[in-house]
């Protein structure tokens, strides 16, 4: 069975400073890797993900995750955090099985100080 | 935005009643999948529904069932509520490969008494 592990539940830093969150998952087959956010009383968008080529993928607000197969790693980075970035971070996976569905690490929460 | 919806934004139940939550598509999609999401917890896949069958399960009782129309819209009902059945219970929109954006809604709270 494929889970994902987020290490960190809760990721305080101020504004302006470099942030990664941390996602390992563990999986049998190749998995495809997925970061969603979440804001406060919303449903989750989808921030970037990993589907093959280049393991280095970004998003289009400054966000950056980098695939590695050897450490099952997918650890999201911004150099520069605003505090509109503050929202719970969910990584997932899916892979072949059938049908398409994503399993979800428990999130972390990123909190973004002035 | 998605422009997939959810009704209703919150409800509350008590233990053994039924109750129905309901959830649009996004135009083009015809996959409509639902998780739980617990305080704290990332979402749980429930179930999957993929052009009016159900096409995967999670880990969920059979008093979770649901349907989906031939407009792709969708609903989740649960029968018999548990305590634990509390949750974020979020729809999500998408095509049918592995590898699509599954676009989500936001979601309903049901609190069980």
């Amino acid at each position: 069975a494929q889970s994902v592990t987020q290490l960190d539940s809760q990721v305080p830093v101020f504004e302006e400073a470099p942030v990664e969150l941390r996602c390992n998952y563990s999986s049998s087959v190749s998995v495809y890797l997925f970061w969603y956010v979440q804001y406060p009383n919303q449903g989750l968008q989808l921030l970037l993900k990993y589907l093959s080529g280049s393991t280095l993928v970004e998003s289009i607000n400054g966000f950056e995750a980098e695939f590695n197969k050897s450490q099952t790693s997918f650890h999201l980075r911004k150099p520069s955090v605003h505090i509109s970035d503050t929202a719970e971070y969910f990584c997932a996976v899916s892979w072949n099985s059938g049908y398409s569905t994503l399993t979800f690490g428990k999130g972390t929460m990123l909190l973004v100080s002035p | 935005e998605t422009g997939v919806t959810q009704s209703p934004t919150h409800l509350i139940k008590t233990r053994g009643q039924q109750v129905t939550l309901r959830c649009s598509s996004q135009s083009g999609h015809n996959t409509v999948s639902w998780y739980q999401q617990a305080l704290g917890q990332g979402p749980q896949f429930i179930f999957q529904y993929y052009r009016e069958e159900e096409n995967g399960r999670g880990n969920f009782p059979p008093r979770f069932s649901g349907l989906q129309f031939p407009n792709y819209s969708s609903e989740l009902n649960v029968n018999a509520l548990e305590l634990d059945d509390s949750a974020l219970y979020l729809c999500a929109s998408h095509l049918a490969g592995f590898t699509d954006t599954q676009y989500f809604g936001p979601g309903t709270r049901l609190t069980v008494l």
